[in-house]
């Protein structure tokens, strides 16, 4: 059981070329939902997903594409990047609680630590 | 959206002190988490308590959910507990969202 897996752990980039940030979790959690963490900051929530096919802005959405094709895999699009796009991004799952019991909470991956130059 | 407050922001300890660090929130929630990050960066959960009391080992929490107030107490600190304390709550299925954090650092 392998949780939530983000690949690749470290990435640099030049500005303006685009990537994908992969996320898959084997847990068959219907919510999942990707996050920045700037330096000495918290988390913000840039895109999240309450099932396949479901996708939603959070707080920072701008810059970042996502899709919902199946359960496992919800992953991350930087169509041109910036360096205001340097971050440590996080994604996570859990299981949206839309009419069962929430008895659970969030998993994460280990993170992508993104560099733009 | 819902605020997330938490306090202190900053809290230094001598290793075998207790502390208690507080998280507030603006609207009801139905879904409250609170995670350790530790220095290497990596995220574990602690707690889902959307309400009541839940212990582990050291460390246990409580929501009072209709004071919209949540507090994690940490006993007998050792230094492996330095780091960030993060709460995040949800309503439903719809967006989280984490209050700053609180630094924690635990002095031999």
């Amino acid at each position: 059981n392998a949780g939530v897996t983000q690949t690749p752990k470290f990435q640099v980039l030049k500005t303006g070329q685009s990537m994908t940030l992969q996320c898959a979790q084997d847990m068959n959690h219907e919510y999942m939902s990707w996050y920045r963490q700037d330096p000495g900051m918290g988390l913000r929530l840039i895109h999240y997903s309450v099932g396949a096919g479901i996708t939603d802005q959070g707080e920072v959405p701008n810059g970042y594409n996502v899709s919902r094709s199946t359960t496992e895999d919800f992953p991350l699009r930087l169509l041109s990047a910036a360096p205001s796009q340097t971050s440590v991004y996080f994604c996570a799952s859990s299981y949206s609680g839309q009419g069962k019991v929430l008895g659970y909470g969030y998993t994460f991956g280990s993170g992508t630590r993104l560099t733009v130059v | 959206g819902i605020q997330v407050e938490q306090s202190p922001p900053d809290l230094i300890l001598q290793e075998g002190a207790n502390s208690t660090l507080r998280c507030n929130f603006s609207d009801s929630v139905n879904n409250l988490q609170w995670f350790h990050q530790n220095p290497w960066g990596q995220l574990i959960n602690l707690f889902y308590i959307p309400s009541g009391t839940k212990q582990n080992g050291r460390l246990s929490a409580t929501t009072v959910a209709t004071e919209r107030y949540s507090l994690l107490y940490i006993s007998s600190s050792q230094t492996t507990d330095s780091g960030v304390y993060f709460c995040a709550v949800r309503r439903g299925g719809g967006k989280s969202t984490f209050g700053d954090g609180t630094t924690l650092t635990v002095k031999p």
